[in-house]
């Protein structure tokens, strides 16, 4: 069936530190993908998206690219601050609905 | 925010009494969903509502039901709460099926 894998947490790097947390998707046809963003205590809030095969989401320094040959869409930022440290979603809308990877908790020292 | 409300915040209640979480909207999007998050299993689909008393069941229904009688108000009711349903539960709303869809600030709900 449908599905979203996201490597398992916890991640933890060190200030400008660069970052890849990778995402995988199986799907019947070409679902839009997405990265949500989870912060202590509060409900997912939209990171980026993207809605074809080679298109490049991004917002706040993270960026993620749609790539169909390989069913990826790994975020990643070149420089990491310590209020980066949240839990990241990866999400595809397979049929009527999103679906959701198990989320990859990122924690940034100074 | 996207103006999702979601209400009680917090609760904890006893074992086999019925308990209703209420999400509204201002927004006025077509999509509403009911999420639960625990750790180890992520975010998982409890029920959603397409539309003025259209609704359909998600990965994990069972123990759940739902109403929707205003485009605005979407009810997901505990009949009889267990401790297995202790978790948080999140509102989202959306306005096409599959498109991004945003989210409330969560229902914390504890089962004693």
């Amino acid at each position: 069936g449908d599905s979203v894998t996201q490597m398992e947490g916890p991640v933890t790097l060190s200030e400008e530190a660069f970052l890849t947390i990778n995402c995988t998707y199986t799907a019947t046809g070409y679902p839009s993908l997405f990265w949500y963003v989870q912060y202590p205590g509060e409900g997912l809030q939209l990171l980026l998206k993207a809605t074809k095969a080679d298109d490049k989401g991004s917002n706040k320094g993270f960026e993620a690219t749609y790539r169909k040959e390989t069913t990826s869409f790994h975020l990643e930022k070149g420089s990491v601050q310590v209020s980066d440290s949240a839990v990241y979603f990866c999400a595809h809308n397979a049929g009527n609905m999103l679906t959701f990877g198990g989320g990859t908790r990122l924690m940034v020292k100074p | 925010d996207a103006g999702i409300t979601q209400s009680p915040r917090h609760k904890v209640t006893e074992t086999g009494t019925p308990v209703t979480l209420r999400c509204h909207q201002t927004e006025n999007h077509r999509y509403m969903y009911w999420y639960r998050q625990d750790p180890g299993h992520g975010l998982r689909l409890i029920h959603y509502s397409y539309g003025v008393k259209d609704t359909d069941k998600g990965e994990v229904s069972d123990g759940y039901s739902v109403s929707r009688s205003k485009t605005e108000d979407f009810l997901l009711t505990l009949e009889s709460a267990t401790s297995s349903q202790t978790s948080v539960y999140f509102c989202a709303i959306g306005g096409a099926a599959g498109n991004t869809i945003y989210f409330g600030e969560g229902s914390w709900l504890t089962v004693v």
